[in-house]
């Protein structure tokens, strides 16, 4: 089973509706983060959480909002999906105790389609 | 805010041979980690080579190789006898001292030719 996992792995939605993208890890990070991967832009940092009480905007929040329900659990919801919000999204954690390495560790991504 | 610069949208390599994708960066910061991650059809990031700013040294990882140079604010990536395996997107990515959050560049695609 993989360590970050992410549901669902393919959604087509439609403008208008409320979509949540649901990540789980059992890796027993404290850090969670959500990127958006369009093509050309690389990812785009949404939000992060370096723990279940601190959560933050990235560079892009607009649009979405997020909820760490658990240590393991960290969603992301379009309250309002838009065509523009078309993107894969990653799901990904690391350990604030591994800070010299800083390596993430991803999901296999959600592709979402808003028609 | 840091930015991560790949300026190559995309490259090709004949197999067994050796290519560079290069990489650049914008920081104010010191002490700071740059990273190469493959994306390959699957969609999975995988983590291929990471450096430390403060190590004058180039990482290695098999056949995969950086060069960095900090004051040029450069890291390329080096695959030598390259492999059908090796096609992919590869992204560039600073991490610096806000903590573990990635900047990322826009990527480059990888096509390895048989």
């Amino acid at each position: 089973d993989a360590d970050v996992t992410q549901t669902p792995r393919n959604r087509i939605t439609k403008t208008g509706k409320r979509i949540m993208l649901e990540c789980s890890q059992t890796k027993g990070h404290d850090r969670m983060y959500w990127y958006r991967q369009d093509p050309g832009l690389g990812l785009q940092l949404i939000y992060y959480s370096f723990d279940v009480k601190d959560i933050n905007k990235g560079e892009i929040s607009d649009g979405y909002s997020v909820s760490r329900q658990a240590q393991a659990k960290f969603s992301l919801s379009l309250e309002s999906a838009i065509p523009n919000q078309t993107a894969l999204y990653f799901c990904a954690t690391s350990d604030s105790r591994d800070r010299v390495a800083g390596e993430l560790f991803f999901g296999e991504g959600s592709r979402l389609t808003v028609l | 805010a840091q930015t991560v610069t790949q300026s190559q949208p995309e490259m090709s390599v004949q197999e067994a041979e050796t290519v560079t994708l290069s990489c650049t960066y914008d920081t104010s910061e010191s002490d700071y980690y740059l990273f190469w991650y493959k994306q390959p059809p699957s969609r999975q990031m995988i983590l291929v080579i990471r450096q430390e700013a403060y190590k004058q040294q180039n990482a290695t990882e098999n056949r995969f190789s950086v060069n960095f140079q900090k004051a040029a604010k450069s890291f390329s990536l080096k695959i030598s006898d390259s492999q059908l395996g090796d096609a992919a997107m590869y992204f560039c990515a600073y991490n610096g001292n806000a903590g573990n959050m990635l900047t990322f560049g826009g990527g480059t695609r990888l096509m390895v030719k048989p």
